[in-house]
């Protein structure tokens, strides 16, 4: 099974400023890792995923995340954030392969991005 | 997101009532699923259904019971549902349940059980 902790339930910037926002998971097998954000009433849209290769994955909306393994971490980053990045944001994993966790996402408890003028 | 369509957006019901929720998708996808996301808990996978088939059941209370009738609609029937059901409710599609596929997300139905 995996499990996925967001560290910050939330995390207030100032516009223009640097944000990061951390993501720790467990897994006894390989996973696939997704940030998903979500607008205020709306459902959950893709920002970016790592699969394989390169460990820097660059997403949507200028956002960005490195996958570490050996600290089994996946942070969300963006150089410079807007009032218009202000949702909430979810890290999730999904199993490789085989098993009973197979193809399921499972969750962070996500971040609240609140970005102040 | 308008591949994914969920009604209605909103619905009020009593703990006696039946009703039911609608997701469609526009994707050509064969995967779908609901997701049950509360107040301060990580969203929570409830079922999946593959090529029309269930695949999972992630110990739902019986009280909720899925349809799907083909590969772009899938419903989610409720019935004699507890104020603690209230939540937002999530469909989603994807091309195949595992292999990595990004999972297509509706804007959800806000459900307040009386």
């Amino acid at each position: 099974a995996q499990s996925v902790t967001q560290l910050d339930s939330q995390v207030p910037v100032f516009e223009e400023a640097p944000v990061e926002l951390r993501c720790n998971y467990s897994s006894s097998v390989s996973v696939y890792l997704f940030w998903y954000v979500q607008y205020p009433n709306q459902g959950l849209q893709l920002l970016l995923k790592y699969l394989s290769g390169s460990t820097l994955v660059k997403g949507i909306n200028g956002f960005e995340a490195e996958f570490n393994k050996s600290q089994t971490s996946f942070h969300l980053r963006k150089p410079s954030v807007h009032i218009s990045d202000t949702a909430e944001y979810f890290c999730a994993v999904s199993a490789l392969a085989g098993g009973t966790s197979y193809g399921k996402l499972t969750f962070g408890q996500g971040t609240i991005l609140t970005v102040h003028p | 997101e308008t591949g994914v369509t969920q009604t209605p957006r909103h619905l009020v019901m009593g703990m006696t009532n039946k009703k039911s929720l609608k997701c469609e998708q526009h994707l050509g996808h064969n995967a779908m699923y609901w997701y049950k996301q509360s107040a301060k808990k990580p969203l929570e996978l409830m079922f999946v259904y593959n090529f029309k088939e269930q695949t999972e059941n992630n110990s739902v209370p019986s009280r909720f019971s899925p349809e799907c009738p083909n590969s772009s609609h899938l419903f989610l029937h409720l019935h004699t549902l507890q104020p603690e059901d209230s939540a937002l409710y999530l469909c989603a599609s994807s091309q195949d349940p595992g292999l990595g596929g990004t999972q297509y997300f509706g804007p959800g139905t806000r459900l307040l059980v009386l």
